[in-house]
């Protein structure tokens, strides 16, 4: 089982509300990420969860907050966002090392009105 | 500079027809090296590793060249389900950096 979950598929929120985006692979991966992918670009390194301990955060804006609450499970708490953080927010998980492949998950599309 | 370089495209190739991504890199203190395939508004998918020399599986065939800091795949005949966008990886420990892609259109 090859599988990164993802939900919400797609998610509305305005610049006010509180939400959470969902994570979770089940094939024994220790190393767990998040990116945020703009349209026509790249995917760009948000977060790094390596053994469910945060060990790279690529000076993201506190109004993102992630969290690892087990080595299945990934969460991203949005808050006060604003209308530029509208974007493909992905997830990602591989083996902790050197070379290792990252599987990824389907994506949330979020809007921010 | 960025640290990984690709050509946007697109290529359009007819169906059959075999085709060349080069993508050149910066900091060689890399390891590993990945193609990727993102189709529209899907998540990237990994398509091949570049651990050594190069690799090939099936119609595709990867190469690094570490003195020239490039990589390439090459994708023989072409099928139209190989339109996409194909994105050049470098990783430096879990840290992926990706090239900004090259599109791909094979037309019937």
């Amino acid at each position: 089982d090859t599988e990164v979950t993802q939900t919400p598929k797609h998610l509305v929120m305005g610049m006010t509300n509180k939400k959470s985006l969902k994570c979770e692979q089940h094939m024994g991966h220790r190393a767990m990420y998040w990116y945020k992918q703009k349209a026509k670009k790249p995917p760009e390194l948000m977060f790094v969860y390596s053994y469910e301990k945060l060990s790279i955060n690529e000076s993201v804006p506190s109004r993102f907050s992630p969290e690892c609450p087990n080595s299945s499970l990934l969460n991203l708490h949005l808050h006060a966002l604003q209308p530029e953080d509208s974007a493909l927010y992905l997830c990602a998980s591989s083996h902790p090392g050197q070379t290792s492949e990252q599987y990824f998950g389907p994506g949330t599309r979020l809007t921010v009105t | 500079r960025k640290e990984v370089e690709q050509d946007p495209g697109p290529f359009n190739v007819p169906e059959g027809a075999t085709v060349a991504f080069n993508c050149t890199y910066s900091n060689s203190a890399s390891q590993s090296f990945f193609w990727y395939r993102q189709d529209c508004r899907k998540e990237p998918k990994l398509l091949m590793s570049v651990y050594s020399s190069g690799n090939e599986d099936g119609r595709f065939t990867a190469q690094l060249n570490r003195a020239s800091q490039y990589i390439s795949l090459l994708i023989r005949d072409s099928k139209l389900s190989d339109s996409a966008t194909y994105l050049c990886v470098k990783d430096a420990g879990n840290m992926l950096t990706f090239g900004g892609g090259t599109r791909l259109m094979v037309k019937p």
